[in-house]
């Protein structure tokens, strides 16, 4: 079955303990990136990558770190994360990045 | 960037036509309008999308104006299981990458 998966689904943690939320696609996609949403605000675009060792910055990088290093994995690394940083995150994948777009089933993350 | 603006909310009535409206006034040639929908807190689902012609598909028709400064989705036949957050987004296409840019989107509640 086609799938993004995301883990962990559900994450508390307290500031400045490094996290990493590992994205994983079955679908040799090229295109990977990360969003975080927040009411009132919907999804904003953290990172994307167009291909193995490829990453760029999207609207909202700031605190953030992506790695590309396989085609099928596309990690969100918080060094240190803060308590502004608590929200819902999806990955999201695609052949291209301008074909249909596959979401994961999102990640919670709290930072208290 | 061209940004998209949508009304927060609708109401439709099962079975009805749920019409869904966005304006994309600076969108330029080059750029597509695509729809996804998030029903609760869900990875988000792509629709359809479209570039200049009216588009249709096992799920929706997307009707875009001649000008392309808006358009509109259109569920035919709206069931309760079509409730949910409809972000229609233009993908902006900088130097070969690819980019989206999520709105707040249009609730949209069908009832029985």
């Amino acid at each position: 079955e086609a799938q993004v998966t995301q883990n962990p689904r559900y994450l508390i943690t307290v500031t400045g303990k490094k996290l990493t939320v590992t994205c994983s696609q079955n679908m040799n996609h090229e295109y990977m990136s990360w969003y975080r949403q927040d009411p009132g605000l919907g999804l904003r675009q953290i990172y994307y990558s167009m291909n193995v060792e490829v990453t760029d910055k999207g609207d909202v990088p700031e605190g953030y770190k992506v790695s590309r290093k396989e085609k099928r994995n596309f990690p969100l690394i918080l060094e240190s994360p803060s308590p502004n940083q608590t929200s819902l995150y999806f990955c999201a994948s695609s052949y291209g990045g301008g074909t249909e777009a596959f979401f994961g089933q999102g990640t919670r993350l709290t930072v208290v | 960037d061209a940004k998209t603006t949508q009304p927060p909310s609708m109401d439709c009535a099962e079975g009805r036509a749920a019409n869904l409206p966005c304006n994309h006034s600076t969108i330029s040639g080059n750029e597509y309008v695509y729809w996804y929908r998030q029903i609760h807190s869900q990875g988000p689902q792509y629709i359809i999308h479209g570039l200049k012609n009216n588009e249709t598909n096992e799920m929706a028709s997307l009707i875009i104006t001649e000008d392309r400064k808006s358009s509109t989705l259109i569920l035919p036949h709206a069931t309760l299981r079509d409730t949910a957050v409809y972000y229609c987004i233009v993908r902006l296409t900088t130097s070969g990458t690819y980019k989206y840019i999520f709105g707040t989107g249009t609730r949209l509640k069908v009832l029985a």
